[in-house]
């Protein structure tokens, strides 16, 4: 069955460090989407992508950054990890158009604490 | 800009109703969404209603759509223990690719 899997799905790492989060999916979808999931906020939107080298910032798209060289797969990296960027991630992939009732897919999420 | 707005948190009894509420303010939403979360997994797509409907069923999911005030509801007939889990509404912004989530409703499910 196709799927949307990230990697790693945990992870501890240290202030300054780069990190990157991977989502790899099998759909062959043109649209993806990195979302993060904090407490009281629900799910803001980082980055997104429609296609091939594509990419465009969502609403809290600072000190994150995404790239988009194959259909499968849109890395997530943090430049330079913050505490503030202690949340849980969640990758996401649709084809066509949401506001045509086309589904967005979501990843089971990687949980990334910044210590 | 775009807000969706959602109470946090729900208790029902098992096997009542539960009506879960939602707000929304960008009037050119085509598809609004239901998703459910469990604890420690991603997001799975409930249901969605296209704007131009006032009501869709599905076995025990009814979606209610009020235009005029932008308000939209999710009830689960015959609550079940394993309903409990947070919902989250959500609109396509403007009618392209990316959701607008609100913030959540937990709902706990009790004997």
């Amino acid at each position: 069955d196709a799927e949307i899997t990230q990697s790693p799905r945990h992870k501890i790492t240290e202030t300054g460090r780069q990190v990157t989060l991977a989502c790899h999916q099998t759909w062959n979808h043109n649209n993806m989407f990195w979302y993060r999931q904090d407490l009281g906020h629900g799910l803001r939107l980082i980055h997104y992508s429609y296609g091939v080298q594509d990419t465009n910032k969502g609403e809290v798209s600072d000190g994150y950054s995404v790239s988009r060289s194959n259909t499968e797969d849109l890395p997530l990296t943090l430049e330079s990890a913050a505490s503030s960027q202690t949340s849980v991630y969640f990758c996401a992939s649709s084809q066509g158009t949401a506001g045509s009732g086309n589904t967005i897919y979501f990843g089971e999420g990687s949980w990334l604490t910044v210590v | 800009g775009e807000d969706v707005e959602q109470s946090l948190f729900l208790s029902v009894r098992e096997g009542d109703s539960s009506v879960i509420n939602c707000t929304y303010t960008d009037s050119s939403s085509t598809y609004l969404y239901w998703y459910k979360q469990e604890p420690g997994a991603g997001l799975q797509l409930l249901t969605y209603i296209f704007s131009n409907m006032d009501m869709k069923q599905d076995q025990r999911l009814t979606v209610l759509l009020n235009k005029k005030d932008k308000h939209l509801s999710l009830r689960i007939a015959d609550t079940q223990t394993g309903d409990s889990a947070i919902y989250f509404c959500a609109e396509a912004e403007g009618g392209y690719n990316k959701l607008i989530f609100g913030a959540g409703t937990r709902l706990a499910v009790h004997p």
